[in-house]
């Protein structure tokens, strides 16, 4: 079983629609959690870090359920530039250990 | 400049060649990665190293070895390069706090794009 799993997608949504992915992790000691942004062949980069509370960044919401063990992300006003991967990521202190879900493909269309 | 780097960028080599991807950080970081990322998969832990004496096998580690010549470099190396070993290779740092503290982010190179024949 893998320790993350995403929907692959693709999310094929209209521009200004909003769009959720979620995600399951598997061992309950995960500590941290993020999301990343991977555009095509290029380097997964920093989203935004995922905190009990549920966090907000713009038109980006996090939102974290540790008793059900998923991660979330919502994205309203959905841009072109908001086209890529979204990569989600948990940190098990235990292991030392980043683990990553496989991604989920967004396409924002005209 | 990228805090991140990686050489080369692109490379394609023969099958049994022996290959060797760099990562060079200046982030000060004490920890390095090493992934591969192949489609549907998402990102495989090849090998990762806390400090300079400090290298561990990752989820995938055979047929690769590494050297961590010091805190800011990070070699990956393929001894007999064979065609399922073709995949986009990237290089992280991360520098975590001990004690269950905060924990900082992955930091990622731009890539290796490696095919192997």
């Amino acid at each position: 079983r893998k320790e993350v799993e995403q929907d692959p997608g693709p999310f094929n949504v209209p521009e200004g629609a909003t769009v959720a992915f979620n995600c399951t992790y598997s061992n309950s000691a995960s500590q941290s959690f993020f999301w990343y942004r991977q555009d095509c062949r290029k380097e997964p980069k920093l989203l935004m870090s995922v905190y009990s509370s549920g966090n907000e960044d713009g038109r980006f919401t996090a939102q974290l359920n540790r008793a059900s063990q998923y991660i979330s992300l919502l994205i309203r006003d959905s841009k072109l530039s908001d086209s890529a991967t979204y990569l989600c990521v948990v940190f098990l202190y235990n292991f030392n250990k980043f683990y990553f879900g496989s991604g989920t493909k967004l396409n924002v269309k005209p | 400049d990228a805090d991140v780097t990686q050489t080369p960028r692109n490379r394609i080599t023969k099958t049994g060649k022996r290959i060797m991807l760099e990562c060079s950080q200046t982030k000060g970081h004490d920890r390095m990665y090493w992934y591969r990322q192949d489609p549907g998969l998402g990102l495989r832990l090849i090998y990762y190293s806390f400090d300079v004496k400090d290298i561990n096998k990752g989820e995938i580690s055979d047929g690769y070895s590494v050297s961590r010549q010091a805190q800011a470099k990070f070699s990956l190396s393929l001894e007999s390069a064979i065609p399922n070993q073709t995949a986009l290779y990237f290089c992280a740092t991360s520098d975590l706090r001990p004690g269950g503290g905060d924990t900082d982010t992955q930091y990622f190179g731009p890539g290796t794009r490696l095919t192997v024949l």
